[in-house]
């Protein structure tokens, strides 16, 4: 599985878009992009996938660049719940019930 | 709909006792999946159960093992517990059908302190 590559740290102000990087510049051809977040001593939730399309759903937008190296997690409008690390894994779609979590992005949402 | 429920959600054990752990998947989840938290390591895979077989296996030793039953609810089991092997165990399902529902959802978590 390819790897990936997150910022350690974010900072968001409340009602504010929340844009989480990631690269994954050795993605391969069809491989997935998920995104998850784990909010503190909860178990890790599932936020979107995504292979080639920008998707879209009641959480969040995923927009993956046309070379697929790299996207963009947007969250629209951050509120404090929304305070969580928040990782950026790749795979295919047999090994999504493996899941290979890196660090993450400590994303921090503030008044 | 029911989420992905752990038992127990805390646990004490004493070094080289044994622990089972349970975890009960959404209904009409046939894959099981087992992490393990720990501040050092982050977050890594265990193993897989699917249909009642192992699917796939993380990097971890013999000492852990885990099962899947008919109903899809599985356990896992340490043996011969180790001070590093305390941590929140956590389990997550998925339904993996035709429409590719690939996305796994997670449970509360067991966390273990080994002494």
């Amino acid at each position: 599985d390819a790897k990936t590559t997150q910022p350690p740290s974010m900072d968001c102000a409340e009602g504010r878009a929340a844009n989480l990087p990631c690269n994954h510049s050795t993605i391969s051809g069809n491989e997935y992009v998920y995104w998850y977040r784990q909010i503190h001593s909860q178990g890790p939730q599932y936020i979107i996938h995504g292979l080639k399309n920008n998707e879209t759903n009641e959480m969040a937008s995923l927009i993956i660049t046309e070379d697929r190296k790299s996207s963009t997690l947007i969250l629209p409008h951050a509120t404090l719940r929304d305070t969580a690390v928040y990782y950026c894994i790749v795979g295919y779609t047999g090994t999504a019930s493996k899941l290979t979590f890196g660090t993450g992005t400590r994303l921090q949402v503030t008044l | 709909k029911a989420g992905v429920t752990q038992t127990p959600r805390y646990l004490i054990k004493t070094r080289g006792q044994q622990v089972t752990l349970s975890c009960s998947p959404i209904s009409g989840h046939r894959s099981v999946s087992w992490y393990q938290q720990t501040p050092g390591q982050g977050l890594q895979f265990l193993f897989e159960y699917f249909s009642e077989t192992q699917r796939n296996k993380g990097n971890f030793p013999g000492r852990f093992s885990g099962r899947q039953f008919s109903n899809s609810r599985s356990e896992m089991n340490v043996s011969t517990l180790e001070l590093g092997d305390s941590a929140l165990y956590l389990c997550a399902s998925s339904r993996e059908d035709l429409l590719s529902s690939y996305e796994q959802y997670f449970g509360p978590g067991t966390r273990l302190t080994v002494t």
